[in-house]
């Protein structure tokens, strides 16, 4: 059973930072894509970043890029964001999300972590 | 960036119904697009891929259709678990893009 859990998540502050995790099982973590996919309160679904499965090329939406770095260690099965100059807009639940193997940048998401909440607010 | 644009964004019905939600591309994307459902406080949920395929333990009552820049996710005969907000995802290039949303509420 693919489980996918993330973790880091909580309250910070204007401009500070923040690091989180994604544990993944139940599938072959290094042959998949892996995605960071946002909803702000109320709001609808935002994708915020990927990373292909070596982890050699990453890709941002341009309302994190510059300020989120995504990564990933295959030996962990561990899926990271870390998320810098964190503004009030960054407020929003944030998921991982698996790509389907051998997506080739035609990349949906077959399943999703149960997702963590991010608030930026002094 | 590629925009995805659904309607309607609320739809009311009933239990048995036929329910239609629309999803249009600025561009072409073939038929990359994928349709997901997502409950309140819940991750959201694949339903269909490459536009009309149907993801594995996913009833069939869902369905799909559309290629270019139109696109429909279909359900006969809604049932009470079908109630829920439905999202269009485009993945023909990068950034790939959501739609707004659409909710179906009991009427």
């Amino acid at each position: 059973e693919v489980q996918l859990l993330e973790s880091g998540g909580g309250l910070v502050q204007p401009g500070g930072s923040l690091r989180l995790s994604c544990a993944a099982s139940g599938f072959t973590f290094s042959s998949s894509a892996m995605s960071w996919v946002r909803q702000a309160p109320g709001k609808g679904l935002e994708w915020v970043s990927a990373i292909t499965s070596s982890g050699g090329s990453t890709y941002y939406a341009d309302s994190v890029k510059g300020r989120f770095t995504i990564s990933r260690d295959n030996s962990k099965n561990t899926l990271y964001l870390q998320m810098n100059s964190l503004r009030a807009e960054d407020t929003a639940v944030y998921y991982c999300a698996k790509v389907p193997p051998l997506s080739h940048l035609k990349y949906y998401f077959d399943y999703w972590g149960q997702g963590i909440l991010v608030t930026v607010s002094s | 960036d590629i925009q995805m644009t659904q309607s309607p964004s609320t739809l009311s019905a009933s239990v048995g119904d036929r329910v239609t939600i629309t999803c249009r591309a600025t561009q072409i994307i073939s038929s990359w697009l994928a349709w997901y459902q997502q409950k309140p406080g819940k991750a959201p949920k694949l339903l269909i891929y490459k536009a009309s395929s149907l993801e594995s333990g996913v009833p069939s009552r869902f369905s799909g259709s559309g290629s270019g820049t139109e696109f429909t996710l279909t359900i006969r005969r809604l049932q009470p678990d079908d109630f829920a907000t439905y999202y269009c995802q485009q993945y023909n290039s990068y950034p790939w893009t959501f739609g707004q949303g659409t909710k179906v509420e009991i009427k």
